[in-house]
Order: structure tokens, then sequence, then C-alpha cells
């Protein structure tokens, strides 16, 4: 999973508790994706990276924070997790610098909101 | 609004078949056109990608071809292998934003 880790890889939790999701890439690349995975739905940007305390929102970025203190780590936040955010979340990073910008994927983290 | 369709939803291929994946795509400004392979439990693992200046790439067993007027691409996969079978999912859109198609599953039977 081209050096990419994700913690924990399963997590059940209660709604309206906070959790945070944690990916930690070993590549030192600049780009780093949060994605959700949902059946009938394919891939879904969360937020994403561009670097150290630079991120931006995805597509579904509605209840969720990252943050990025260093290269490497890439935290998700759910504030208050709702049952609608019963998902398996993926990691991803990209170079960018090859100019392709080739995205690789992480194991994922199933998150499960009762 | 969906900036990527794929379709079929499902496909069954014998050993040895061709398997074709069909997407478009809204947006004529996205650049990059990447098609993933996922293992149940496992990550989605680049498999091929494709730069619209081109109308046709190929990698051993895998290939895209690509119509930009159309604002299509297809994944083929030749000789088919029961390994193969996954859940398949293009995506389009830019290095450093991708929309992704809601994927196809392929069964390749024996």
């Amino acid at each position: 999973d081209a050096g990419i880790t994700q913690s924990p890889r399963h997590k059940v939790t209660e709604t309206g508790t906070p959790v945070t999701l944690r990916c930690h890439q070993t590549e030192n690349h600049r780009y780093m994706y949060w994605y959700r995975q949902d059946p009938g739905h394919g891939l879904r940007l969360i937020h994403y990276s561009y670097g150290v305390k630079d991120t931006d929102k995805g597509e579904v970025s509605d209840g969720y924070s990252v943050s990025r203190s260093k290269t490497e780590d890439f935290l998700l936040t759910l504030e208050s997790a709702t049952s609608s955010q019963t998902s398996v979340y993926f990691c991803a990073i990209s170079d960018q610098a090859t100019g392709l910008g080739e995205q690789y994927f992480g194991p994922g983290t199933r998150l499960t909101v009762t | 609004q969906q900036q990527v369709k794929q379709s079929p939803q499902s496909l069954i291929v014998q050993k040895g078949g061709i398997s074709i994946i069909n997407c478009a795509y809204e947006n004529t400004a996205f650049d990059y056109f990447p098609w993933y392979q996922q293992f149940p439990g496992k990550g989605p693992a680049l498999l091929i990608a494709i730069r619209p200046d081109v109308s046709e790439k190929k990698e051993g067993r895998f290939t895209i071809s690509f119509n930009k007027s159309a604002k299509q691409f297809s994944l083929h996969i030749m000789d088919s292998q029961p390994g193969d079978s996954a859940t398949y999912f293009c995506a389009a859109g830019f290095p450093d934003g991708l929309n992704f198609g809601k994927g196809t599953s392929l069964l390749v039977t024996p």
C-alpha cells in the first residue's frame, strides 16, 4: 500500500462521540487525501491537503475536519459522529512532482457509528 | 451532479474473454483519467492511467481507449482471468482532484 498506514483499521463508536482517524505515510509525498467509500457511491473526496497546515474541502466535507501538522500525518476528525458517517475511509497520497500525480491508497478504516 | 458515469454496474466474463468497462465524463477541462482495481478488504490500486493527448494506452492485458470528442473512455481487459475478479473504478479530473465512478464488479468465471 505504497508506504501508507491507517489507524485504527476498524472502529465502532456511538452517535455523538468524537472520532479521529489517522493516516501516516513514509513516502514524503506532498498531497494527502481522505475519501469515504459507500456502496453505490464509489469514492468521494472529503478533504485534502497540499502541504503542512494547508488543507481544502472536498465533495462531502460537512461534519468532518482535518489537520496536518507534519508531512507524514493527516488526521480526519468527526466532531460528533452520526450514523450517516458509517463508512469505509481511505487515505491517499500523491507526489505531484512526477507531473502525473498518481494517487496511492491506504488499506482503509472501517467505521461503524451505532 | 455526477461528474463521472460508469457502466455496467456488474459484469460476468468467461476466462479468456474480453472485459469492457465504460465511463463518461462531463467536464471537458479534465486532463487525467486513471483506472483503479480494488479487491475485497483492500484499498484501490492504480491500474493504468491516460492523459487526453493520446487515444489509447496499453499495459500488458489492460488497455484504456479514450474518445475526447465523445467525452468517454473505457477499460479493456484482454484474456480475462479469474484473478482479475475485482471491483474497477474509473476516475476523471486533475491530479490533485479526482471524481470517481461508482464502480464495476467484475467476475471472471473459470
